[in-house]
């Protein structure tokens, strides 16, 4: 398996808390990303980052935020989590584009916001 | 980026192949089609990729139409581990490697 942890594994939270989810690598991979999945709606891209201080949004960004500060670790952080928050997060590393990597995921992440 | 349609679900007998079709018939000449799957709750994880000659692996084989408009995934011998949801995904062009999921097709492999 790719070295991707994720930190916490599990997490409940108050609604207007802020929440920081941690995605580290061991793998050196240029991609990180940080998707959502929920019931009905599949795997959604939040964010993701093409190196170190250099992120974009993908479809879901609103109320999200990420910082890559070095290259094995991509945080996601709620500023004020809500209900809709709620969800699983995977985090997503690969390689150079003009390798044609595959991504390899973490194993998630189950926050509840209440 | 180029759409990628697959079927909701699916059914197949432990032992027999399964055949996943995808159609990604907006693909543009320099996009990889690749394959991913789910097994509940885990994690996503890779299967095969390709561009246009038919690729196998350990996992699975990927046959690529002529035209490159639409594919199929070819599980040889699918046990009941194979249960899970199949992702076709049609890589990002441009700067940067975006990764972009369909919802997918549900295979139930049955006993």
């Amino acid at each position: 398996d790719a070295g991707i942890t994720q930190s916490p594994r599990h997490k409940v939270t108050e609604t207007g808390t802020p929440v920081t989810l941690r995605c580290h690598q061991t793998e050196n991979h240029r991609y990180m990303y940080w998707y959502r999945q929920d019931p009905g709606h599949g795997l959604r891209l939040i964010h993701y980052s093409y190196g170190v201080k250099d992120t974009d949004k993908g479809e879901v960004s609103d109320g999200y935020s990420v910082s890559r500060s070095k290259t094995e670790d991509f945080l996601l952080t709620l500023e004020s989590a809500t209900s809709s928050q709620t969800s699983v997060y995977f985090c997503a590393i690969s390689g150079d584009r003009a390798m044609n990597t595959e991504a390899f995921f973490g194993q998630g992440t189950r926050l509840t916001v209440v | 980026d180029a759409k990628t349609t697959q079927p909701t679900s699916m059914d197949c007998a432990e032992g027999r192949a399964a055949n996943l079709p995808c159609n990604h018939s907006t693909i543009s000449g320099n996009e990889y089609v690749y394959w991913y799957r789910q097994i509940h709750s885990q994690g996503p994880q890779y299967i095969i990729h390709g561009l246009k000659n038919n690729e196998t692996n350990e996992m699975a084989s990927l046959i690529i139409t002529e035209d490159r408009k639409s594919s199929t995934l070819i599980l040889p011998h699918a046990t009941l581990r194979d249960t899970a949801v199949y992702y076709c995904i049609v890589r990002a062009g441009g700067s940067n490697y975006k990764l972009t999921f369909g919802k997918g097709t549900l295979l139930t492999v049955n006993p």
